[in-house]
């Protein structure tokens, strides 16, 4: 079956720029049935949506992360990837990668059906 | 920004039944799902599309909508059932998901 797998590291600084891969084994990334997405969750407080990547490459943001967010898709790896700019201790947080279905439409809103594990990330100097 | 509005707390006795709200303004038109989530644990899914249960999910979590609310409503309520409860959505454009701050169910 599916797994999504976060890489990345643990501990960054601030005003340093996050690098997180998400690899897919299982299956395929270049599936039109589904968004690849990166949801957070700081310590103690809620879920945040980051954004998502269709495979053809098209993207949404959450539009509070917009301007520092970067989600990518590598289909030859069968990865997918986020880049977070300007990190400060406020993006301190677990990093969920995962996959929500998507219809003929490649409507954005459906439950996410496969999550990582997640990875924390802590930002400190 | 869109937001969902859910209560931060509930709590029950066994056996009752408890309802959680989300309030959103495109809710109408844009469908909910509810997640559950247990410490440590990534969250899973109770409710998809208002209120379809997903196989797997006990007959107990059942949800609801009217308006600009959705409602995850769970009968006869089970120790197991102690988790934060999230709502998601997404705006009325369709372009940005959101999920609502999360509801700590408590189970005396």
């Amino acid at each position: 079956h599916l797994q999504l797998q976060e890489s990345g590291p643990g501990l960054v600084k601030p005003s340093e720029t996050l690098s997180l891969t998400c690899t897919v084994s299982g299956g395929s990334i270049s599936s039109s049935n589904y968004y690849w997405g990166w949801i957070r969750q700081p310590p103690g407080k809620g879920l945040e949506w980051i954004g998502s990547i269709y495979y053809s490459g098209s993207t949404y943001y959450n539009p509070s992360l917009k301007s520092r967010v970067t989600i990518s898709v590598d289909t030859s790896k069968n990865q997918f990837s986020l880049r977070l700019t300007s990190m400060t201790a406020a993006d301190t947080a677990v990093y969920y990668c995962a996959r929500h279905p998507t219809d003929s439409r490649q409507n954005l809103n459906d439950a996410v059906d496969i999550w990582g594990q997640g990875t924390m990330v802590t930002v400190s100097s | 920004s869109y937001e969902l509005t859910q209560p931060p707390s509930v709590s029950v006795s066994p056996g009752q039944t408890t309802r959680i709200t989300c309030s959103g303004d495109a809710l109408p038109n844009q469908y909910a799902y509810w997640y559950q989530q247990k410490p440590g644990q990534a969250p899973v899914v109770v409710i998809k599309k208002d209120s379809e249960r997903p196989s797997g999910i006990p007959e107990r979590f059942s949800g609801s909508s009217s308006g600009t609310t959705v409602t995850l409503t769970i009968s006869g309520v089970q120790a197991e059932d102690e988790a934060d409860y999230y709502c998601q959505s997404a705006d009325s454009s369709g372009t940005y998901v959101v999920f609502g701050g999360g509801t700590k169910l408590t189970v005396l």
